[in-house]
């Protein structure tokens, strides 16, 4: 089944230990993207990946690393979460340029 | 950078009526505009798209209409079932600009029996 795998699902962590929500896909996509919700913000881009080793900005980078050492995964690393990253985070990936993307199922954090 | 903005926030209708969810864009560059459905606990899944070339696109009941001169698009979800009650998001974004999408902050549909 082709589809985008986030690792936690929930995760409770306490402020400045080190955590890293993995990502993988299946369907061979070169694009990937990092997304976190939060309610009434909608989905805001954290980072993105248009290839192996090839990755930019996006909107609320601040506290967050990602890598793209393989084409299937994109992990997102928080060096040292603080509460202000209590969030959902969802992991995409697609085909296309546009955006047309597949998402995970999302991993919920809290950092207390 | 591009601004989405969705309205309404939320939304109630009756099933078998029809929904429309509105949305706004600043970036006259933008040129691809998807709808996203999102479940109770899932994520979110792209249900129809458009893209600048085309003034209305439609799947069986839903459908998107855009209009670039004002810089507005809408989702159309006629015959409305309980099935159709979530949060749609729509988006927009630059074919070739990095894969950026934009959200637009959600609107939760209710379908009352």
């Amino acid at each position: 089944e082709a589809q985008v795998t986030q690792n936690p699902r929930y995760l409770i962590t306490v402020t400045g230990k080190k955590l890293t929500v993995t990502c993988s896909q299946n369907m061979n996509h070169e694009y990937m993207s990092w997304y976190r919700q939060d309610p009434g913000l909608g989905l805001r881009q954290i980072y993105y990946s248009m290839n192996v080793e090839v990755t930019d900005k996006g909107d609320v980078p601040e506290g967050y690393k990602v890598s793209r050492k393989e084409k299937r995964n994109f992990p997102l690393i928080l060096e040292s979460p603080s509460p202000n990253q209590t969030s959902l985070y969802f992991c995409a990936s697609s085909q296309y340029r546009d955006g047309s993307y597949t998402f995970g199922s999302g991993t919920r954090l809290t950092v207390v | 950078g591009e601004n989405v903005e969705q309205h309404p926030s939320t939304l109630s209708v009756q099933e078998g009526d029809s929904a429309v969810i509105k949305c706004t864009y600043s970036d006259s560059a933008s040129n691809y505009f998807p709808w996203y459905k999102q479940e109770l606990g899932k994520g979110p899944q792209l249900i129809i798209d458009i893209r600048s070339n085309v003034g209305e696109k439609k799947d069986q009941r839903i459908a998107v209409t855009l209009n670039k001169t004002a810089k507005h698009f809408s989702l159309h979800i006629t015959e409305t079932q309980p099935e159709d009650s979530a949060v749609y998001f729509c988006a927009a974004s630059i074919t070739g600009g990095g894969n950026k999408l934009t959200f637009g902050t959600g609107t939760q549909l209710k379908v009352e029996l």
